[in-house]
């Protein structure tokens, strides 16, 4: 894998539904992920950042996963609200963020 | 702390005319980037800086020029305008690479159209 790279594109889910995408990677030369929240007419706001393999970090009802030999994290949602729905970017942190195009989340009621 | 801040917030310009776009940070971050968003296209970098005085070039650097004179500033220049431009422009700013764990901070975006 030569760039970042996310799937699914989009996800539509109904509230109370459990979802969770996925970021591949470069593995090699590995500094840092960063996942990021991105609500649409808003700017990207920073979930985590995550620097080692095995790596488990969470914020609320959002969790992460990195597995840093193989090249890919997940990002977890339980329990999805409609507040929820929003781009969800990861970046390769290396001197500078390159970024996968994104997984557009929306939550229906 | 305002954060990241960027002017202007809206811009229409002419084919071949000129303008800056200029990015503010007020938390002494020593990195600083220019980003353009477009539809499916992601966060592009265009160019970006690590510290007052330099530049790098990023993804995307031709058509545009920067300048980082003051730590807490980086301005985005485009000398001659072109529709391929008509883009929404982040800028962002961390702290210095020091610490692997280091998020970016994004700025609200200026949205440029060019005719």
């Amino acid at each position: 894998i030569l760039n970042v790279e996310q799937s699914p594109q989009s996800l539509h889910v109904q509230e109370g539904d459990s979802t969770n995408f996925t970021c591949s990677f470069p593995s090699s030369n590995f500094y840092a992920l960063h996942w990021y929240r991105w609500e649409t007419a808003k700017s990207p706001e920073a979930l985590f950042v995550m620097t080692l393999n095995g790596d488990e970090k969470k914020k609320g009802r959002i969790s992460a996963t990195l597995n840093t030999k193989e090249g890919y994290s997940y990002l977890y949602i339980k329990g999805s609200q409609p507040e929820d729905s929003a781009t969800y970017l990861c970046a390769r942190n290396t001197d500078k963020l390159i970024f996968g195009t994104g997984t557009r989340l929306q939550v229906f009621p | 702390n305002a954060g990241v801040t960027q002017t202007p917030k809206f811009r229409v310009l002419k084919t071949g005319q000129s303008m800056t776009l200029l990015c503010a940070q007020d938390m002494n971050h020593e990195y600083m980037y220019w980003y353009r968003q477009d539809p499916g296209m992601g966060l592009r970098l265009i160019h970006y800086s690590v510290g007052e005085g330099t530049t790098a070039k990023g993804e995307v650097p031709d058509g545009y020029n920067v300048s980082r004179l003051k730590k807490q500033n980086f301005l985005l220049g485009l000398e001659s305008a072109a529709p391929s431009q008509t883009s929404v422009y982040f800028c962002a700013s961390r702290r210095t690479s020091g610490s692997r764990g280091n998020e970016q901070f994004f700025g609200p975006g200026t949205r440029l159209t060019v005719l």
